[in-house]
Order: structure tokens, then sequence, then C-alpha cells
């Protein structure tokens, strides 16, 4: 079946640090990935996402790159700041087989200290 | 705001009971998800309705049920409540219509505490 697992949190960076938060995947198919952050006390909201190998998503100065060969889908962030503080979740979608249900890792909680 | 609405957004309530959970889509999105946030499990796709239809369902117990209406908005029915089922249930919505498009946006989820 369909699997996501990410790092463990949490993460607690100081402001302005390299974020990356590691991300792979297991399908059977050819998913398309997502990152979903979750700031405290709100729903998920769409961070980024890409739907085939090799795309590049990108939003808010966050960044994820599909690599089918290493099965990864890895979160990256050149200078966090505080208001990045939240739990990001890996997601994917095995759209090749028709799915639309997202399969999710367990979440990394990020902390930015000033 | 993702344009997903979900009432109450807190539920408290004791075991044995029966409660019901509503999301109203976004304008223009034919399917409706349901998804269960808990600790232990971390965030478990229900079940999918497409157009009043259920057209997946996944890891959702025989207790639980749930229906799309004509106006497109759903309800999720939790009954003989226990301890386990207290989680944050969160509803999103897409278009629904091509699998590789399709984005789904969440709501901002109902707590349901059963005590």
């Amino acid at each position: 079946g369909n699997s996501v697992t990410q790092m463990e949190g949490p993460v607690t960076l100081s402001e302005e640090a390299f974020l990356t938060i590691n991300c792979t995947y297991t399908a059977t198919g050819y998913p398309s990935l997502f990152w979903y952050v979750q700031y405290p006390g709100e729903g998920l909201q769409l961070l980024l996402k890409a739907t085939k190998a090799d795309d590049k998503g990108s939003n808010k100065g966050f960044e994820a790159t599909y690599r089918k060969e290493t099965t990864s889908f890895h979160l990256e962030k050149g200078s966090v700041q505080v208001s990045d503080s939240a739990v990001y979740f890996c997601a994917l979608k095995d759209s090749g087989a028709g799915s639309y249900q997202l399969t999710f890792g367990k979440g990394t909680k990020l902390s930015v200290i000033p | 705001d993702s344009g997903v609405t979900q009432t109450p957004k807190h539920l408290i309530t004791a075991t044995g009971q029966r409660v019901t959970l509503r999301c109203s889509p976004r304008s223009g999105d034919l399917s409706v998800y349901w998804y269960q946030q808990s600790l232990d499990q971390g965030l478990q796709f229900l079940i999918q309705y497409y157009n009043g239809e259920e057209r997946a369902k996944g890891n959702i117990l025989e207790r639980f049920s749930a229906q799309q209406f004509p106006d497109l908005h759903s309800e999720l029915n939790l009954s003989s409540l226990e301890l386990g089922d207290s989680a944050l249930y969160f509803c999103a919505s897409s278009i629904g219509t091509s699998p590789a498009s399709d984005t789904q946006y969440f709501g901002p989820g109902t707590r349901l505490t059963v005590l």
C-alpha cells in the first residue's frame, strides 16, 4: 500500500536558519505529492504540490522537488521566520490509480525562535 | 480562509451518544472528503463523496456514516461514541473531476471530545 514517512520532530530553529524536512514515500503507481501546513488551532493549508517527477513546487519561500529515483519530496526554505512555526505534513495521492484520497505522513512540528 | 466551512467548531459529548458534523464545500466543488486526525493514528482518510454519491471509503468504522446532500453539503454521523473517537475531524473539498489535477482544500475542523 501507499505510505509516507517524514522525519521525526519536533524541529527547533533560530530565525533565518535553513530548513529541511525530509519526506519519502512508497506508492504503487505514480503519485502526486503535497506539503500541507497546519498553524496552531487551524486547519490544513496547502503549501505546495508537484504532480510528476522532477517537478518543483514552491510557495512562500518553501520549495520541494519530486525525486522519483529516491522516492522523496523534501521540503526546504532558505531562511525561516517565527511565523513559519507550525506542523508540516507531507502527503501523496495515487492519482495514477485514479484515487483522490490523500495519504499523510505523521507531521513534523517546527518551532522557530527569535 | 479555504472557503470550506465546518460546524460545530467544538463538540463535547458522552460515551454511547451520537453526533453529527456538518461541512459545506467551496463554491463549485463537487467532492467532499472526511479525515480524522488523532494523536495515535495521525491523519486518516475516512470517506469521499462526489455529487451526492459515495466514491471511496477509507478507514471508516461501521459506527460512522456520511452523506452528501443535493446542495452538496455533507454530514458525518458518529454513533455509539467511544473515548477513542475523540479527535479532530476535517472536511475537505475539491472539484473532483480529475485525480491528477485535483487539489483538496481543508476546513478548520471539528474537535470532538468524548467523555
